[in-house]
Protein backbone atom coordinates (compact mmCIF):
# COMPACT_ATOMS: atom_id res chain seq x y z
CA UNK A 1 0.00 0.00 0.00
CA UNK A 2 1.03 3.71 0.17
CA UNK A 3 1.72 4.23 -3.99
CA UNK A 4 1.80 7.89 -5.49
CA UNK A 5 1.72 8.37 -9.36
CA UNK A 6 2.98 11.43 -11.52
CA UNK A 7 1.80 12.26 -14.69
CA UNK A 8 3.55 12.70 -16.83
CA UNK A 9 7.15 11.28 -16.55
CA UNK A 10 8.78 13.45 -18.26
CA UNK A 11 7.81 16.42 -20.14
CA UNK A 12 9.40 18.64 -22.81
CA UNK A 13 7.76 22.80 -23.52
CA UNK A 14 8.08 25.38 -24.68
CA UNK A 15 9.08 28.83 -23.32
CA UNK A 16 6.01 30.90 -22.25
CA UNK A 17 3.38 27.70 -22.22
CA UNK A 18 2.41 26.43 -18.67
CA UNK A 19 2.12 22.63 -18.13
CA UNK A 20 0.31 20.95 -15.85
CA UNK A 21 1.57 17.59 -13.50
CA UNK A 22 -0.77 15.58 -11.52
CA UNK A 23 0.06 13.98 -8.56
CA UNK A 24 -2.44 10.52 -6.96
CA UNK A 25 -2.63 8.75 -4.49
CA UNK A 26 -3.73 5.20 -5.47
CA UNK A 27 -4.64 3.25 -2.87
CA UNK A 28 -5.23 5.35 0.39
CA UNK A 29 -6.77 9.00 0.94
CA UNK A 30 -3.81 11.75 1.26
CA UNK A 31 -4.74 14.32 4.01
CA UNK A 32 -1.87 16.44 2.85
CA UNK A 33 0.15 16.73 -0.67
CA UNK A 34 3.54 18.15 -1.04
CA UNK A 35 5.40 19.30 -3.70
CA UNK A 36 9.19 19.20 -4.19
CA UNK A 37 11.62 20.40 -6.57
CA UNK A 38 15.11 19.06 -6.94
CA UNK A 39 18.16 20.77 -8.65
CA UNK A 40 21.35 18.24 -9.55
CA UNK A 41 22.91 16.90 -7.06
CA UNK A 42 21.26 19.02 -4.25
CA UNK A 43 18.44 17.64 -1.86
CA UNK A 44 14.86 17.98 -2.12
CA UNK A 45 13.68 21.60 -1.42
CA UNK A 46 9.81 21.70 -0.38
CA UNK A 47 8.12 24.54 -2.42
CA UNK A 48 4.27 24.02 -1.01
CA UNK A 49 1.95 21.92 1.22
CA UNK A 50 -1.65 21.63 0.00
CA UNK A 51 -4.82 20.02 2.26
CA UNK A 52 -7.23 19.07 -0.12
CA UNK A 53 -10.06 21.78 -0.71
CA UNK A 54 -8.16 24.63 0.65
CA UNK A 55 -5.30 27.08 -0.86
CA UNK A 56 -1.96 25.85 -0.86
CA UNK A 57 0.90 27.14 1.55
CA UNK A 58 3.73 27.97 -0.22
CA UNK A 59 7.27 28.15 1.10
CA UNK A 60 9.13 31.63 1.38
CA UNK A 61 10.55 32.51 -2.62
CA UNK A 62 8.07 30.16 -4.28
CA UNK A 63 6.16 32.08 -6.63
CA UNK A 64 2.55 30.77 -6.28
CA UNK A 65 1.26 32.37 -9.26
CA UNK A 66 3.73 30.86 -11.50
CA UNK A 67 3.59 27.34 -9.80
CA UNK A 68 -0.15 26.97 -9.38
CA UNK A 69 -1.63 24.35 -6.53
CA UNK A 70 -5.16 22.37 -6.96
CA UNK A 71 -5.98 20.01 -4.37
CA UNK A 72 -9.45 19.05 -5.76
CA UNK A 73 -9.72 15.79 -4.07
CA UNK A 74 -7.83 13.34 -1.24
CA UNK A 75 -6.52 11.32 -4.02
CA UNK A 76 -5.36 14.16 -6.56
CA UNK A 77 -3.41 17.14 -6.18
CA UNK A 78 -1.75 19.22 -9.56
CA UNK A 79 0.74 21.91 -10.13
CA UNK A 80 0.57 23.95 -13.09
CA UNK A 81 3.91 25.85 -14.21
CA UNK A 82 2.83 28.74 -15.65
CA UNK A 83 4.62 30.55 -18.55
CA UNK A 84 7.42 28.40 -17.85
CA UNK A 85 10.99 29.67 -18.65
CA UNK A 86 14.33 27.52 -19.31
CA UNK A 87 15.10 28.09 -15.09
CA UNK A 88 12.08 26.31 -14.23
CA UNK A 89 13.44 23.14 -15.48
CA UNK A 90 13.94 20.98 -13.07
CA UNK A 91 12.67 17.54 -11.37
CA UNK A 92 9.64 17.74 -9.39
CA UNK A 93 8.35 15.75 -7.04
CA UNK A 94 5.10 15.07 -5.49
CA UNK A 95 4.54 13.18 -1.86
CA UNK A 96 1.39 12.42 -0.08
CA UNK A 97 0.74 12.26 3.69
CA UNK A 98 -1.77 9.39 4.85
CA UNK A 99 -4.28 9.91 7.55
CA UNK A 100 -2.79 10.49 10.89
CA UNK A 101 0.71 8.93 9.79
CA UNK A 102 4.19 11.22 10.01
CA UNK A 103 5.54 9.41 6.65
CA UNK A 104 4.83 10.71 3.22
CA UNK A 105 5.09 8.31 0.38
CA UNK A 106 6.52 9.95 -2.71
CA UNK A 107 5.88 9.81 -6.52
CA UNK A 108 8.53 8.74 -9.32
CA UNK A 109 8.68 12.52 -10.21
CA UNK A 110 8.53 14.84 -13.48
CA UNK A 111 11.50 15.70 -15.39
CA UNK A 112 10.95 19.00 -17.09
CA UNK A 113 12.93 20.61 -19.67
CA UNK A 114 11.96 23.74 -21.14
CA UNK A 115 12.97 25.06 -24.84
CA UNK B 1 20.65 27.31 8.05
CA UNK B 2 21.12 23.71 7.37
CA UNK B 3 19.00 21.85 10.40
CA UNK B 4 19.33 18.95 9.26
CA UNK B 5 22.56 17.45 8.24
CA UNK B 6 24.43 14.70 6.73
CA UNK B 7 27.92 15.25 6.90
CA UNK B 8 28.79 12.56 4.46
CA UNK B 9 28.64 12.74 0.82
CA UNK B 10 29.15 9.51 -0.08
CA UNK B 11 30.20 5.88 1.81
CA UNK B 12 31.72 2.98 0.09
CA UNK B 13 31.01 -0.69 2.01
CA UNK B 14 31.82 -3.95 0.69
CA UNK B 15 29.05 -6.27 0.33
CA UNK B 16 27.74 -8.14 3.14
CA UNK B 17 29.53 -5.69 5.73
CA UNK B 18 27.79 -3.22 7.79
CA UNK B 19 26.97 0.59 6.39
CA UNK B 20 26.65 3.40 9.07
CA UNK B 21 25.28 6.43 7.36
CA UNK B 22 24.66 9.29 10.38
CA UNK B 23 22.36 12.21 10.06
CA UNK B 24 23.16 15.48 12.93
CA UNK B 25 20.26 18.09 13.59
CA UNK B 26 19.83 21.29 15.41
CA UNK B 27 16.11 21.79 15.84
CA UNK B 28 15.78 20.51 19.62
CA UNK B 29 11.36 20.76 18.16
CA UNK B 30 12.11 17.80 15.53
CA UNK B 31 10.22 14.84 17.12
CA UNK B 32 10.06 12.25 14.59
CA UNK B 33 12.83 11.32 12.35
CA UNK B 34 12.63 9.26 8.74
CA UNK B 35 14.93 7.62 6.60
CA UNK B 36 14.83 7.28 2.77
CA UNK B 37 16.37 5.58 -0.08
CA UNK B 38 16.52 7.58 -3.68
CA UNK B 39 17.79 6.21 -7.02
CA UNK B 40 18.44 8.95 -9.68
CA UNK B 41 15.12 10.17 -11.53
CA UNK B 42 13.02 8.74 -8.85
CA UNK B 43 11.01 9.63 -6.22
CA UNK B 44 12.22 8.91 -2.23
CA UNK B 45 11.59 5.25 -1.30
CA UNK B 46 10.65 5.38 2.48
CA UNK B 47 12.82 3.20 4.52
CA UNK B 48 12.15 3.14 8.57
CA UNK B 49 11.18 6.18 11.34
CA UNK B 50 11.88 6.45 14.15
CA UNK B 51 10.04 8.78 17.17
CA UNK B 52 11.82 11.03 19.45
CA UNK B 53 10.49 9.26 23.07
CA UNK B 54 12.21 5.92 21.59
CA UNK B 55 16.16 5.41 20.76
CA UNK B 56 16.30 2.58 18.68
CA UNK B 57 13.19 1.37 16.18
CA UNK B 58 14.21 -1.93 14.10
CA UNK B 59 12.72 -3.40 10.59
CA UNK B 60 14.71 -6.11 8.94
CA UNK B 61 17.63 -5.49 7.62
CA UNK B 62 17.63 -1.99 8.43
CA UNK B 63 18.15 -0.15 12.21
CA UNK B 64 17.54 3.12 13.05
CA UNK B 65 19.13 4.54 16.49
CA UNK B 66 18.71 8.05 17.64
CA UNK B 67 20.52 9.82 20.56
CA UNK B 68 18.56 13.27 21.64
CA UNK B 69 21.10 14.03 23.86
CA UNK B 70 23.82 14.69 21.00
CA UNK B 71 21.13 15.36 18.50
CA UNK B 72 22.36 13.09 16.53
CA UNK B 73 20.79 9.45 14.66
CA UNK B 74 21.87 6.67 12.12
CA UNK B 75 20.93 4.23 9.70
CA UNK B 76 22.47 1.07 10.09
CA UNK B 77 22.15 -1.89 7.17
CA UNK B 78 23.30 -5.30 8.10
CA UNK B 79 24.02 -7.20 5.30
CA UNK B 80 24.85 -4.83 2.83
CA UNK B 81 24.01 -5.53 -0.58
CA UNK B 82 24.37 -4.10 -3.93
CA UNK B 83 21.63 -3.57 -4.30
CA UNK B 84 20.86 -1.04 -1.69
CA UNK B 85 23.40 1.24 -3.47
CA UNK B 86 21.20 4.94 -3.67
CA UNK B 87 21.07 8.12 -2.24
CA UNK B 88 20.11 7.90 1.72
CA UNK B 89 18.30 11.12 3.17
CA UNK B 90 17.61 11.62 6.69
CA UNK B 91 14.76 13.45 7.57
CA UNK B 92 12.74 15.29 10.31
CA UNK B 93 9.22 16.52 11.18
CA UNK B 94 8.94 19.38 14.03
CA UNK B 95 6.12 20.63 17.02
CA UNK B 96 4.21 17.04 16.70
CA UNK B 97 3.65 17.94 13.29
CA UNK B 98 2.65 21.47 13.49
CA UNK B 99 3.17 23.09 10.31
CA UNK B 100 1.65 19.94 8.27
CA UNK B 101 3.90 17.48 9.04
CA UNK B 102 6.53 19.35 6.80
CA UNK B 103 9.96 16.90 6.49
CA UNK B 104 13.28 18.61 6.54
CA UNK B 105 16.01 16.78 4.54
CA UNK B 106 19.70 16.47 4.80
CA UNK B 107 21.35 17.34 2.01
CA UNK B 108 21.50 13.45 1.27
CA UNK B 109 24.54 10.70 1.42
CA UNK B 110 25.65 8.24 -1.42
CA UNK B 111 25.76 4.89 -0.24
CA UNK B 112 27.83 2.29 -2.44
CA UNK B 113 27.85 -1.25 -1.92
CA UNK B 114 30.64 -3.19 -4.08
CA UNK B 115 30.26 -6.71 -4.76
Amino acid sequence: GAVVSQHPSWVICKSGTSVKIECRSLDFQATTMFWYRQFPKQSLMLMATSNEGSKATYEQGVEKDKFLINHASLTLSTLTVTSAHPEDSSFYICSARRGASYEQYFGPGTRLTVT
Amino acid sequence: DQQVKQNSPSLSVQEGRISILNCDYTNSMFDYFLWYKKYPAEGPTFLISISSIKDKNEDGRFTVFLNKSAKHLSLHIVPSQPGDSAVYFCAAIGNSGGSNYKLTFGKGTLLTVNP
